[in-house]
């Protein structure tokens, strides 16, 4: 199975830089996806990482380590708009028939401040 | 607008009954996902259909039960509903879904409200 941590609450000022973590222990890993989701609405694709290393979208950026079962999702130039959840996703290796089992973090609420 | 629908929007049922959610996949996409999230609980996985067949299975109760049809929309069935199961239900679709790891875009969600 799987077990992802991610803090519950973060709080930033625009313009700034925020970073959040994620980490996770799991059985089999084959990819870790990064979701936002703003109150009562759908999660929205973010990024996704299977190798070590930074994947660049932007203003958002995402790092992983596999060996250290460690992600992070950076945001620069924060605007008000980015006050949402923020969602780290594993998905399993080795389902049965192939499938996309994603196991999500319980996410993390993020204030963006004046 | 993810081009996933998912009717209805809201829906207010009573203990004991039994409701069915459906959801239509973007054009093209062939894989839909269900997902239930809860206060408490967060977003969990139930189960995800490929192309018709039941390809990934999560934590789904024995009450629950989806299919995916020849058009490829798909529907959840619940029963024997509990207060426990108030939460919002969201499907996803991805262009595959077997091997190779895809996005997956998210419907707007059916809240269900068990009083």
């Amino acid at each position: 199975g799987q077990n992802i941590d991610q803090p519950t609450e973060m709080t930033a000022t625009e313009g700034a830089i925020v970073q959040i973590n994620c980490t996770y222990q799991t059985s089999g890993f084959n990819g870790l996806f990064w979701y936002q989701q703003h109150a009562g609405e759908a999660p929205t694709f973010l990024s996704y990482n299977v190798l070590d290393g930074l994947e660049e979208k932007g203003r958002f950026s995402s790092f992983l380590s596999r060996s250290k079962g460690y992600s992070y999702l950076l945001l620069k130039e924060l605007q008000m708009k980015d006050s949402a959840s923020y969602l780290c996703a594993v998905r399993d290796q080795g389902v049965t028939g192939g499938g996309n089992k994603l196991t999500f973090g319980t996410g993390t609420q993020l204030k963006v401040e004046l | 607008d993810s081009g996933v629908t998912q009717t209805p929007k809201h829906l207010i049922t009573a203990t004991g009954q039994r409701v069915t959610l459906r959801c239509s996949p973007r054009s093209g996409d062939l894989s839909v996902y269900w997902y239930q999230q809860s206060l408490d609980q967060g977003l969990q996985f139930l189960i995800q259909y490929y192309n018709g067949e039941e390809r990934a299975k999560g934590n789904i109760l024995e009450r629950f039960s989806a299919q995916q049809f020849p058009d490829l929309h798909s529907e959840l069935n619940l029963s024997s509903l509990e207060l426990g199961d108030s939460a919002l239900y969201f499907c996803a679709s991805s262009v595959g879904g077997t091997g190779v790891v895809y996005e997956q875009y998210f419907g707007p969600g059916t809240r269900l409200t068990v009083t």
